[in-house]
């Protein structure tokens, strides 16, 4: 089955601590792209990538990193610098390196803190 | 003004009914423009892409109004699976690298 898979679907985080987010697509898309969406809000990109190696900072960057290594995977970290970080994490491709075409999204990670 | 805007809602409409939502976007060099859906607690899906010409998919037409900045939605002969809130998703500027940005959504209750 092709699409995107983003482990684990529930993820809990202490004070202080970094956690990583997976993402991983196996549709062949060059961009992927990292969200996060908060109650009654909408989605604010984090994160984007639009090819191997290279990435861009999206509006709320603060507080995250991500690595692209492969074409694959998209991984989004949450460091304890970010002071906000309970959300629903979604992550996405397109198909093209261009920002503005059609996004596909994984299931997402709800991160809470404890 | 919010690069795009929407009414919140939530619009309680009967089984049956025609609903449209309205988006409208602040940056006029915009290119691309989708409606999207979203089931609560899941990730969002895409519904249409939204042309100049105007599309049609089934009960489900999007209409682009580049004059006025506004973007439409409109759902005929509504059923229970549509109640979703549907986001409304334009790219940030005149170039094609420009990201997306989304709306907060508008819900919508189809109630039987």
């Amino acid at each position: 089955d092709g699409g995107i898979t983003q482990s684990p679907k529930y993820l809990f985080r202490k004070e202080g601590q970094n956690v990583t987010l997976s993402c991983e697509q196996n549709l062949n898309h060059d961009a992927m792209y990292w969200y996060r969406q908060d109650p009654g809000q909408g989605l604010r990109l984090i994160y984007y990538s639009q090819i191997v190696n290279d990435f861009q900072k999206g509006d709320i960057a603060e507080g995250y990193s991500v690595s692209r290594e492969k074409k694959e995977s998209f991984p989004l970290t949450v460091t304890s610098a970010q002071k906000n970080p309970t959300a629903f994490y979604l992550c996405a491709s397109s198909i093209g390196r261009q920002a503005q075409e059609t996004q596909y999204f994984g299931p997402g990670t709800r991160l809470l803190v404890l | 003004r919010k690069e795009v805007e929407q009414d919140p809602g939530p619009f309680n409409v009967p089984e049956g009914a025609t609903v449209a939502f309205n988006c409208t976007y602040s940056n006029s060099a915009s290119q691309s423009f989708f409606w999207y859906r979203q089931d609560c607690r899941k990730e969002p899906k895409l519904l249409m892409s939204v042309y100049s010409s105007g599309n049609e998919d089934g009960r489900f037409t999007a209409q682009l109004n580049r004059a006025s900045q506004y973007i439409s939605l409109l759902i005929r002969d509504s059923k229970l699976s549509d109640s979703a809130t549907y986001l409304c998703v334009v790219n940030k500027g005149h170039s094609g690298n420009t990201p997306l940005v989304f709306g907060k959504g508008t819900r919508l209750s189809v109630i039987a």
